[in-house]
């Protein structure tokens, strides 16, 4: 079955860790997508990428960092310049990305990220 | 600045009980609302688009409809199985999607 696989589903960073989530896919899509979800908030764009070995920052990308090496691939490392990572990411993909208009995205079953 | 906002937060519907969501917005250029249904602990699912107003769209037993400043998603008799936040996101100039809060339906027997 197509779709987008996020690991691991639950994520415990230490004080002064960097740590990378995983999001893969197989629907043989061109753009991809991090976004945070707080309790109360919407959905938040961190970074988004259309074409491999290109990427844009979204409305809050200060302490994340990604990478587009692959088309299957684009993980987000949380880095400790992030004050507050605590919160549920979620990786999307569509499939040819802001160029286009009315692209539905498609989510992975996202990661919670907590702080120890 | 655009925004988008949902109500109401949280609804409970007994089984068969019809109701409506709301997702009211203001912004400039409106190139599409979508709805979508997220689960708890997962990622969101793809409902509906909606282009311009007077637009209708229907699943099952879910109605989406569109006005030039909001979205309604009504539900006809529901059952628990329909139980789950409904995001509203909408999409502008430069294809930027903006996404309201939700709102968490609980549908009981």
């Amino acid at each position: 079955d197509g779709g987008i696989t996020q690991s691991p589903k639950y994520l415990f960073r230490k004080e002064g860790q960097n740590v990378t989530l995983s999001c893969e896919q197989n629907l043989n899509h061109d753009a991809m997508y991090w976004y945070r979800q707080d309790p109360g908030q919407g959905l938040r764009l961190i970074y988004y990428s259309q074409i491999v070995n290109d990427f844009q920052k979204g409305d809050i990308a200060e302490g994340y960092s990604v990478s587009r090496e692959k088309k299957e691939s684009f993980p987000l490392t949380v880095t400790s310049a992030q004050k507050n990572p605590t919160a549920f990411y979620l990786c999307a993909s569509s499939i040819r990305g802001q160029a286009a208009t009315n692209e539905k995205l498609f989510f992975g079953s996202g990661t919670q990220l907590s702080v120890l | 600045e655009d925004q988008v906002t949902q109500s109401p937060e949280a609804l409970r519907l007994q089984e068969g009980e019809s109701s409506s969501l709301n997702c009211s917005y203001t912004v400039s250029g409106l190139r599409g609302l979508f709805w979508y249904r997220q689960d708890p602990g997962k990622g969101p699912e793809f409902l509906f688009t909606l282009y311009s107003a007077g637009e209708e769209k229907e699943k099952e037993r879910l109605k989406a409809t569109l006005t030039k400043k909001e979205s309604f998603l009504h539900i006809t008799a529901p059952k628990p199985e329909d139980s789950a936040t409904y995001l509203c996101a909408v999409q502008v100039g430069g294809n930027k999607l903006t996404f309201g809060t939700g709102t968490q339906l609980k549908v009981e027997l």
